[in-house]
């Protein structure tokens, strides 16, 4: 059964300050995907992950993918409050066009002015 | 429509109740997911289609737990009898085979059974 694990569950940090959320996951896996979540709202996709060794920014955000160690992060430069939420990674395992998505635990973060 | 649309956007059912909770898709997305998220957690895969056909429903918790999309496009997930574990969001997700960006989600239906 694939498990797939976030660290840390729970991250307060200072603006300015930068930071890494980590994605552990146990099988080998198509896609990876980073999601935010503000409180009361749906899912808004960040990043698709597609291939080891892949890299991708959108602003403050960055994320990457080794598929050989299974772990994706979720690095965070000089935060600032707008990027409070609750972000998700999420693991695709397509079987013979059966797919779907295994998330993770989420990482709730604060940002304190 | 331009995204996914679900609804109700909130369900409040006594124990006991029958409950159907709808999800539109993004028009011509083949595959069509419902996940369950409980207060505090990921959301947890139920059951995907893939046009009418419901290829995976794994995730079902039990036979209480019933979902259908009979012409390939509007999915209804209906809770019979339903319990206070119940109590969730409950999400819908639709993609096209050939979209490399994956997935698009509603804005869910939060279910609370009192």
């Amino acid at each position: 059964e694939l498990k797939v694990e976030q660290n840390p569950l729970f991250l307060s940090m200072q603006e300015g300050k930068n930071y890494t959320i980590y994605c552990n996951y146990s099988t080998t896996s198509d896609r990876l995907y980073w999601y935010r979540q503000d409180p009361g709202k749906s899912l808004e996709s960040l990043f698709v992950l597609l291939s080891n060794g892949a890299v991708k920014q959108e602003g403050r955000l960055m994320a990457s993918l080794d598929t050989k160690a299974r772990l994706s992060t979720l690095h965070i430069t000089a935060a600032v409050h707008d990027l409070s939420a609750t972000y998700f990674c999420a693991v695709e395992v397509s079987n013979f066009g059966n797919e779907k998505l295994t998330f993770g635990t989420g990482t709730r973060l604060t940002i304190i002015p | 429509g331009a995204g996914v649309s679900q609804s109700p956007r909130y369900k409040v059912a006594k124990r006991g109740q029958d409950v159907a909770l709808r999800c539109d898709p993004i028009s011509g997305h083949v595959s069509l997911f419902w996940y369950q998220q409980a207060l505090g957690q990921g959301p947890e895969f139920l059951t995907y289609f893939q046009n009418e056909a419901q290829l995976d429903k794994s995730g079902l918790p039990s036979d209480r737990f019933f979902a259908e999309r009979p012409e390939g496009s509007v999915s209804t997930l209906k809770i019979q009898r339903t319990q206070q574990e119940d109590s969730a969001v409950y999400l819908c997700a639709s993609s096209s085979l050939t979209d490399n960006y994956g997935y698009t989600f509603g804005s869910g239906t939060r279910l609370t059974v009192v």
